[in-house]
């Protein structure tokens, strides 16, 4: 079974690009990566999905590298409206499919 | 569209005591998933349920059950509550077709359990 496992905290200033990265194993060729954002008393929000290579939405970019044992999500010029934790969630398609989250980045973006 | 709908927001149950937690998806979502979320175990999958029936589950004891009704709303039941099961408790909802497992989960804003 993977685990998947982030970095506890981060610090950023407004304006500068944040890459929080989740590391995992024993992921599949199709094994989906998600990323998720969590305000307090609130459930997570999308914020952007791959499975392989890169990804661009308006809000982030999305990083695999080839042996997918980690992935990156890149937020540019970061906001106050940032600050959150930032969830993985790795959808393992082996067998019984499970879904397994990342242990959270909580993100602290500083004026 | 309306978001995912959980009720209710706050618990507040005794040792021993059962709850029943409800949630109501997305219109056209036939998926709905269950997680419990404490601070020292994080996110964890608890079960998901399509077309009312237990498509997958997680790592949880017995006490841990659910159901889906026909209109794809769930509820979540856990009996005999420890101290331990004080949490909060997220559900989500997708499309749910095996073809579209991947697809984005939207999640409520939880019910907030605590037991004393």
């Amino acid at each position: 079974l993977a685990k998947t496992t982030q970095p506890i905290s981060m610090d950023s200033y407004e304006g500068q690009e944040v890459n929080i990265t989740c590391s995992h194993n024993n992921i599949a060729t199709n094994d989906y990566i998600t990323w998720y954002q969590q305000f307090p008393s609130q459930g997570p929000r999308f914020i952007i999905q791959g499975y392989k290579t890169k990804v661009t939405n308006e809000v982030a970019s999305l990083f695999i590298p080839a042996d997918r044992k980690s992935s990156t999500l890149s937020l540019p010029r970061v906001s106050l409206s940032d600050t959150a934790v930032y969830y993985c969630l790795v959808l393992l398609t082996s067998g019984t499919y499970k879904y397994i989250f990342g242990t959270g980045t909580r993100l602290k973006v500083l004026a | 569209k309306a978001g995912v709908t959980q009720t209710p927001r706050y618990l507040i149950k005794t040792r021993g005591q059962q709850v029943t937690l409800s949630c109501s998806p997305i219109s056209g979502h036939r998926s709905v998933s269950w997680y419990q979320q404490t601070p020292g175990q994080g996110l964890q999958f608890l079960f998901e349920y399509f077309s009312e029936t237990q498509r997958n589950k997680g790592n949880f004891p017995g006490r841990f059950s659910g159901r889906q009704f026909s209109n794809s709303r769930s509820e979540m039941n856990v009996s005999t509550l420890e101290l331990g099961d004080s949490a909060l408790y997220l559900c989500a909802s997708s499309p749910g077709g095996l073809q579209v497992l991947h697809s984005p989960l939207h999640f409520g804003n939880g019910t907030r359990l605590t037991v004393t």
